[in-house]
């Protein structure tokens, strides 16, 4: 049975860092390139990057770059994404999804985390 | 980055009904385009890829079509099951790939 399972919600003070983890199991965790999206409450989702399993090279959207950093552990299948500097708007439940295509992207997602809500709060 | 506008944003139909959603693309996009249904509490869940490809387990009453800037997703019979909202997204270019805003279906 393919899952992602992601780590526990988690209330963060703005400035803070935030580590999420996505643990893969049922596939081959280096054949598939896993994304993450976050979706602020009543919001569609917002692409934020990729990261292939097999090499660790990543790719972040503009909107990220700098304050995202996405990495993974093969010899667990997890991936992991941080960002840094948290601030209100950060406020969102936050998925990996696993891209469709074997061994490369199809950049549309055919598995995903249950999510992991992460709060903003002073 | 291509914005996606879906329409309604919102619709409330009955069981059996035809429905139909509009994604529209802020510039052209080939067939480069997806559509996923989330339920309340779940993560979104992959319906049509391709525009028009339907993903396997997906119930044959769903149903995409479209090209360039323009893209409907239909159901063509309303199940109660299909409440939930639906998204699209775009990944014709990237960085980044972008989703629409959401249409929410009520039953």
């Amino acid at each position: 049975h393919v899952q992602l399972v992601q780590s526990e919600a988690e209330v963060k003070k703005p400035g803070a860092s935030v580590k999420v983890f996505c643990a893969a199991s049922g596939y081959s965790f280096t054949d598939y390139y896993i994304h993450w999206v976050r979706q602020a409450p009543g919001q569609g989702p917002e692409w934020m990057g990729w990261i292939n399993p097999k090499r660790g090279d990543t790719n972040y959207a503009p909107n990220f770059q700098g304050r995202v950093t996405m990495t993974r552990d093969a010899y667990i299948n997890t991936a992991y994404m941080e960002i840094r500097r948290v601030r209100d708007d950060d406020t969102a439940t936050y998925y990996c999804a696993r891209d469709s295509a074997w061994g490369s992207r199809n950049w549309y997602f055919d598995v995903w985390g249950s999510g992991t809500q992460i709060t903003v709060s002073s | 980055a291509i914005q996606l506008t879906q329409s309604p944003s919102s619709l409330s139909a009955s069981v059996g009904d035809r429905v139909t959603i509009t994604c529209r693309a802020s510039q052209g996009i080939t067939n480069a385009l997806a559509w996923y249904q989330q339920k309340p509490g779940q993560p979104p869940n992959l319906l049509i890829y391709g525009a028009s490809t339907l993903k396997t387990g997906v119930p044959s009453r769903f149903g995409g079509s479209g090209s360039g800037t323009d893209f409907t997703l239909t159901i063509a019979s309303l199940q109660p099951e299909d409440l939930a909202t639906y998204y699209c997204q775009q990944y014709d270019t990237f960085p980044p790939i972008t989703f629409g805003g959401g249409t929410r279906v009520q039953v």
